[in-house]
């Protein structure tokens, strides 16, 4: 596998479930982001690791709880979500260097959520 | 919070035409990255411009960032089905320089 995979790629959950979206990169990134991807709203980060810690949480609400084993995998676990964040959830990595000005992301193929 | 305002939100043309689409912010940014994103698929990075007045050509696309490093615009000559898609400017600040901030995004539909 190459590239930034996720899965599963869709995902269908009730209100008072609890399920985990996975990430794995295989690029020997150092950082590993979490974005939400809404129709007519700009791509929203929501988590941010950097060597497999944590270095930023964009106010998320606490039903969200990412998961950094190590640099190469990040998990997001979902519990009592609402419909509301039914989105499109992006995993993406980066090589954090000297320029970081420099480096773009690479995104996975997303998992696409539905709360119902 | 720096935004990043993308004009047109829509766009649909037919083929063989050419179009731009504008990305424009108050701020400034020490760099600035456009991304194409397909149905079912994450974005992928098509290029990043650092200097102010940069400009490069990617094939039938050309980047511009601009003067102040606060706006950047994407052309397109000759567009074709397969440049349909969304397409997503995204800023680098100076500081925190790791974070990208992203545009809304112009959806682009070319018609054969």
């Amino acid at each position: 596998e190459t590239g930034v995979t996720q899965t599963p790629r869709h995902l269908v959950m009730g209100m008072t479930n609890k399920k985990s979206l996975k990430c794995e990169q295989h690029l020997g990134h150092n950082a590993m982001y979490w974005y939400k991807q809404s129709a007519k709203k700009p791509l929203e980060l929501m988590f941010v690791y950097n060597f497999k810690e944590q270095t930023e949480n964009n106010s998320v609400p606490s039903r969200f709880s990412p998961e950094c084993p190590n640099s190469s995998h990040l998990f997001l676990h979902l519990h009592t979500l609402q419909p509301e964040d039914s989105a499109l959830y992006l995993c993406a990595s980066s090589q954090v260097t000297a320029t970081p000005s420099l480096y773009g992301y690479t995104f996975g193929s997303g998992t696409r959520l539905t709360v119902v | 919070t720096q935004l990043l305002e993308q004009s047109p939100q829509f766009l649909s043309i037919q083929e063989g035409e050419n179009l731009t689409v504008y990305c424009n912010s108050s701020s400034v940014f020490s760099s600035l990255q456009w991304y194409r994103q397909e149905p079912g698929e994450g974005p992928v990075l098509l290029v990043t411009v650092v200097t102010g007045g940069e400009v490069k050509k990617l094939k039938r696309l050309t980047f511009q960032f601009g003067d102040a490093r606060k706006d950047s615009s994407l052309h397109i000559t000759a567009a074709q089905p397969g440049d349909t898609g969304l397409y997503l400017c995204a800023g680098r600040a100076i500081q925190g320089a790791q974070k990208l901030v992203f545009g809304q995004g112009t959806r682009l539909t070319i018609n054969p």
